[in-house]
């Protein structure tokens, strides 16, 4: 059964501390990896991996992936309390187009 | 552009009740998604629709049911709501081609 795991599931830090948040798959016919923010309300995007250690930027958050281990990080550097918020990690598979399948998140709370 | 809207924003139902959730999108995306979002659950995908006029089951479907008549609206049923069913629900969409999903706000349902 294709799943997706994410660790850990709930993290405290304080601003200024860089975090690492993971995320591990047994998936059939992988084909990307994604990340999003969730904050009150919808996910957002944050990045869409699909090649093993490309690493993909964005300010202070920075993703990479790793085939061969299945599995891929979000990095946040210098954390703000803005970046307090759940992270989902989902995977979309070559022969299911219309679907991915999420995990079950990680709850991050920088505080002051 | 709106993006995704999804209508109702809350709702209070008794059990045995019915309803429908609203989704539309202004992005002539394909793909449409259902989900319900529980603590420590991630994001359960219930229905999708890869086009106009199709719906298939997603991992829980049971209890709904959906229809996507228009391009542009997928509508979420639930026939007899019942106290498991308390969840967040939200819509998603997508191109054809690649996985990055747009989701809308959420409708936060409770069933007494």
């Amino acid at each position: 059964e294709d799943k997706v795991v994410q660790s850990p599931l709930s993290l405290v830090v304080h601003e200024g501390d860089t975090v690492t948040l993971n995320c591990s798959y047994e998936v059939t016919n992988f084909r990307s990896l994604l990340w999003y923010k969730q904050e009150k309300k919808a996910p957002t995007f944050l990045f869409m991996l699909t090649s093993s250690g490309i690493e993909k930027k964005s300010g202070r958050l920075s993703s990479i992936l790793d085939k061969k281990e299945l599995f891929s990080i979000l990095n946040i550097t210098a954390t703000q309390t803005g970046d307090s918020a759940i992270y989902l990690c989902a995977v979309g598979r070559k022969t299911s187009y219309d679907k991915v399948i999420f995990g079950p998140g990680t709850s991050l709370s920088v505080i002051p | 552009n709106a993006g995704v809207t999804q209508t109702p924003k809350f709702r209070v139902l008794k059990t045995g009740q019915s309803m429908t959730l609203l989704c539309a999108q202004d992005m002539n995306h394909e793909y449409m998604y259902w989900y319900r979002q529980d603590p420590g659950m991630g994001l359960r995908l219930i229905h999708y629709s890869v086009g106009e006029g199709t719906t298939a089951k997603g991992e829980v479907p049971d209890g709904y049911n959906v229809s996507r008549l228009k391009k542009q609206n997928f509508l979420l049923g639930l026939e007899s709501a019942a106290p498991s069913q308390t969840s967040v629900y939200f819509c998603a969409s997508r191109q054809g081609a690649g996985d990055t999903q747009y989701f809308g706000p959420g409708t936060r349902l409770t069933v007494l």
